[in-house]
């Protein structure tokens, strides 16, 4: 397995635009987190799935934010109604460990979301 | 939420000069982790903690878990031109068993040649 995958890489779009980005996961693992990250910041917390149910979503995810999983692989992450401020780097995480928590989570490469 | 201190918040060495960063926190965390991300990438984990006093090394890396659980540090030793990039920590707070990690605001790592 290569590693956690994300598309689109960049993507511009006018405000008021819905866009929606995509994660696939490493194969084995049962965990997905989504987090958004600002310039000179470090990630936030968006939400986190096991397998295909959402088990956590932070205050930050508006009611414009809807997040899913639906087979427990692959997760979707929709924006609506864009506004400016949703301008930043949006990074899936994938984690494994059938046995318990697993704490180390494999970053992908991110989605570069600019809206104008 | 949580928030981790991290400093230096930035450091600019000469090639083959050791570093040392750390990163604190006003609530116990039971896992320290340390990542580093390159400028339009996403952050790749460089080493797990696990235990207060445990002492980590992955190649030039070195990373320790402090005693009063508050604290982490990462030494790199020998540093090279590729070492530039910022570095986090993150943990999740607490006994939290879902995963949710916080993480710092980051150490930006210059390395002249």
């Amino acid at each position: 397995d290569t590693g956690v995958s994300q598309n689109p890489r960049h993507k511009i779009t006018k405000r008021g635009q819905n866009v929606t980005f995509r994660c696939d996961p490493i194969s084995e693992h049962n965990r997905l987190y989504w987090y958004r990250q600002t310039l000179g910041q470090g990630p936030e917390f968006l939400t986190y799935f096991q397998n295909e149910a959402q088990l956590e979503k932070s205050r930050l995810l508006s009611d414009r934010f809807s997040a899913e999983r639906p087979k427990g692989s692959f997760s979707t992450l929709e924006i609506q109604r864009t506004e400016q401020g949703d301008s930043a780097m949006y990074l899936c995480a994938s984690s494994g460990g059938a046995r318990g928590p697993s704490y180390e989570q494999y970053f992908g490469p991110g989605t570069r979301l600019t809206v104008t | 939420g949580q928030q981790l201190n991290q400093s230096p918040q930035s450091m600019f060495i000469q090639e083959g000069e050791d570093v040392s960063m750390n990163c604190t926190s006003s609530s116990i965390f039971n896992t320290w982790l340390w990542y580093k991300q390159d400028p339009g990438e996403g952050p790749v984990l460089l080493i797990a903690l696990y235990k207060a006093g445990e002492l980590t090394s992955n190649g030039r890396l070195t990373a320790q878990f402090g005693i009063t659980r508050k604290d982490s540090f990462l030494n790199i030793s020998a540093s090279i031109p590729s070492d530039v990039g910022i570095y986090f920590c993150a943990g999740p707070f607490g006994g939290s068993t879902l995963g949710r990690l916080y993480f710092g605001r980051g150490t930006q790592l210059t390395v002249w040649p």
